[in-house]
């Protein structure tokens, strides 16, 4: 098992700009979920792909978006930062989009500063 | 809306000390519960998870966690914690049925054991 693997681990981002997140799922997994964890919260869920398609979506504006990929790995993009943006992001790959079974494979996760 | 909450947010216990982490959810319907563990320096990873049958779960490294439906709790619990036990606990729900791809989680709770 190669697991989950995220980049970059660290950004520092002004507000207004842009950013892209990277998610390499574990070997075997077609479905790769993205939660937003602020300081002293648990995470959130943000949306979920499944083969290349948004399976679902949590509270999160539309300036987060996503795609996933033939080798189902998967991107974040977070478009016009907001001081509130600061977090670290989970990504977290799956067997199917349900989660019974072996549930998720988290990987450690990237932290945004943005200031 | 559907929530997690934990009791406490930081636990300080001796050695060989029984451990008792509280967990409640406010969801009326179905609902799979998790618990998931972070070791410092380390990604989440499930410690015991229940679907259905028994209410008594067994998981990881000598832990155990009892659903009582009527009071819509999920605690876990070790009968005597280790030193290696230090970590940060998460207690997850995921609705059933067809909302069951996220997981709604609770604000954790950092668990310390003194040696």
């Amino acid at each position: 098992e190669t697991g989950v693997t995220q980049s970059p681990t660290h950004l520092i981002k002004t507000r207004g700009q842009q950013v892209t997140l990277r998610c390499s799922s574990q070997s075997g997994h077609n479905t790769v979920s993205w939660y937003q964890q602020a300081l002293g919260q648990g995470p959130q869920f943000i949306f979920q792909y499944y083969r290349e398609e948004e399976n679902g979506r949590g509270n999160f504006p539309p300036r987060f978006s996503g795609l996933q990929f033939p080798n189902y790995s998967s991107e974040l993009n977070v478009n016009a930062l907001e001081l509130d943006d600061s977090a670290l992001y989970l990504c977290a790959s799956s067997f199917s989009r349900a989660l019974q079974g072996t549930g998720y494979t988290f990987g450690s996760g990237t932290r945004l500063t943005v200031v | 809306a559907q929530s997690v909450s934990q009791h406490n947010h930081h636990v300080i216990l001796s050695e060989a000390a029984s451990l008792e982490l509280g967990c409640n959810y406010s969801y009326g319907g179905t609902v799979n519960l998790f618990w998931y563990v972070q070791y410092p320096g380390q990604h989440l990873q499930l410690l015991l998870k229940y679907f259905s049958g028994d209410p008594l779960v067994k998981g990881i490294k000598g832990f155990e966690a009892e659903f009582i439906k009527s009071k819509f709790s999920f605690n876990l619990r070790k009968p005597s914690v280790q030193w290696s036990d230090t970590a940060e606990y998460f207690c997850a729900v995921s609705p059933g049925g067809r909302g069951n791809y996220q997981l709604i989680w609770g604000a954790g709770t950092k668990l310390i054991i003194k040696p």
